[in-house]
């Protein structure tokens, strides 16, 4: 079966640690998506991806990185200078990189930093 | 800046009656819409989409028709049932004309009861 997978689904850090979340897709989608999800709001773009090893900054880029070295694969590192790191997180793929095409997503995870 | 503005939840609907979700945009270009839902802890499925002007998307019951004019794409289902309570997010790509984003409403949550 195609899609996009995320894991773990649920992910516990102290404060001051890095962790990075997973993001698999075997859609052979070029472009892929972060985004972060608060209580009550919308998605908010963290980083996409375009094309292997490019990616740029979304909406709220600071505290996180990211890296694209394979077409399948776009790992999120959430570092110890974002503020307030505890939220869900979203991965998603779309064929290609314009904002026309439908995104797909993953099951997302759960991160609670404390 | 280009946006997506849909009607703040909750809503709650007896099973049987009619939906609506209203949603309408700001664009400086010529955006393809979308609905997406999302159920408890999971991440988004894409429900419906039209590319342009007068397309109706539909899916599972629900229609969503892309009006220039009124620059909406209002969401409708004749008779929701207590399996249709999730959260519906109202999306526009390529609001900014070429664009390579999403940008999403804030989501409005459905509680469907008996």
């Amino acid at each position: 079966d195609g899609g996009i997978t995320q894991s773990p689904k649920y992910l516990f850090r102290k404060e001051g640690q890095n962790v990075t979340l997973s993001c698999e897709q075997n859609l052979n989608h070029d472009a892929m998506y972060w985004y972060r999800q608060d209580p009550g709001q919308g998605l908010r773009l963290i980083y996409y991806s375009q094309i292997v090893n490019d990616f740029q900054k979304g909406d709220i880029a600071e505290g996180y990185s990211v890296s694209r070295e394979k077409k399948e694969s776009f790992p999120l590192t959430v570092t110890s200078a974002q503020k307030n790191p505890t939220a869900f997180y979203l991965c998603a793929s779309s064929i290609g990189g314009q904002g026309l095409d439908e995104q797909y997503f993953g099951p997302g995870t759960r991160l609670t930093v404390t | 800046g280009n946006s997506v503005t849909q009607m703040e939840g909750p809503v709650t609907l007896s099973e049987e009656a009619f939906l609506t979700i209203n949603c309408t945009y700001t664009a400086t270009g010529y955006p393809s819409l979308f609905w997406y839902v999302q159920y408890p802890g999971e991440g988004l499925q894409l429900l419906l989409k039209a590319t342009k002007a007068d397309d109706k998307g539909s899916n599972k019951g629900f229609e969503a028709t892309y009006r220039k004019e009124t620059t909406s794409f209002h969401l409708e289902k004749g008779s929701v049932q207590v399996s249709d309570s999730a959260v519906y997010f109202c999306a526009g790509g390529g609001l900014t004309g070429g664009g390579n984003k999403l940008t999403f409403g804030t989501g409005t949550q459905l509680k469907v009861e008996l």
